[in-house]
């Protein structure tokens, strides 16, 4: 079946502008994590859905990052006003289940990059 | 503070046996998940610990000791194709966080 989709593919933005990033999550999966990566450094966690619910925002940098998800599918991250160091890559997993071996199913990724 | 340390750099040659160490400073957590990721590519799972001792999965073992804090990834029969970054990631963290180390960009030669 597909796997996890994310688009667009890269975004390059003004500094200051809005962006809307979005995943597609494998069907059925309930669980759904938001990760930002720069370059040549680990996955930084910003935020969890488990169906629609987001128990824990803690990992969003700031208040300008804000997600969503309808129901069990599509999750949307948001970045409002745009910084330079908000340039990375965001990269979206799924996973049937949360916790124990939850084997997570990334996505392609969006490459950001704010001038 | 939840952190996870791994080398940076592990430089073997193809047919050896190289192991990548995860030592972590976090509790409460599920199990130590182990992940490799080519250049420009996304995130593959590899395997997953929840219980100390070794698992393994054909080429690849990952073993977990949560009273010393640590655990590895063992490579057998390296192949140039496993030329990556390999990242260890505890889960479960607060019920629901996964967090990653760095990643170990594991460079292998003829």
């Amino acid at each position: 079946g597909a796997g996890v989709s994310q688009s667009p593919s890269n975004k390059v933005t003004e500094k200051g502008k809005d962006v809307e990033l979005r995943c597609d999550p494998i069907s059925g999966h309930t669980a759904l994590y938001w990760y930002r990566q720069r370059l040549g450094q680990g996955l930084e966690f910003l935020i969890y859905f488990q169906g629609n619910s987001a128990p824990d925002k803690s990992g969003l940098p700031s208040d300008r990052f804000s997600a969503e998800r309808t129901g069990e599918s599509v999750s949307t991250l948001t970045i409002q006003r745009t910084q330079q160091e908000d340039s990375a890559v965001y990269l979206c997993a799924s996973s049937i289940r949360t916790g124990g071996a939850n084997e997570q199913y990334f996505g392609p990724g969006t490459r950001l990059t704010v001038t | 503070g939840q952190s996870l340390e791994q080398p940076s750099e592990v430089t073997a040659v193809e047919g050896a046996i190289v192991q990548i160490n995860c030592t972590y400073q976090t509790s409460g957590f599920y199990g130590l998940s182990w992940y490799q990721q080519h250049d420009g590519g996304a995130p593959t799972f590899l395997s997953y610990n929840a219980l100390d001792g070794l698992e393994e999965t054909g080429r690849f073992s990952s073993f977990l000791s949560r009273s010393d804090s640590y655990g590895y990834l063992l490579l057998q029969e390296l192949q140039m194709k496993d030329s990556a970054s390999y990242f260890c990631a505890v889960s479960g963290v607060g019920g629901f966080k996964t967090i990653f180390g760095a990643g170990t960009r594991l460079f292998v030669k003829a």
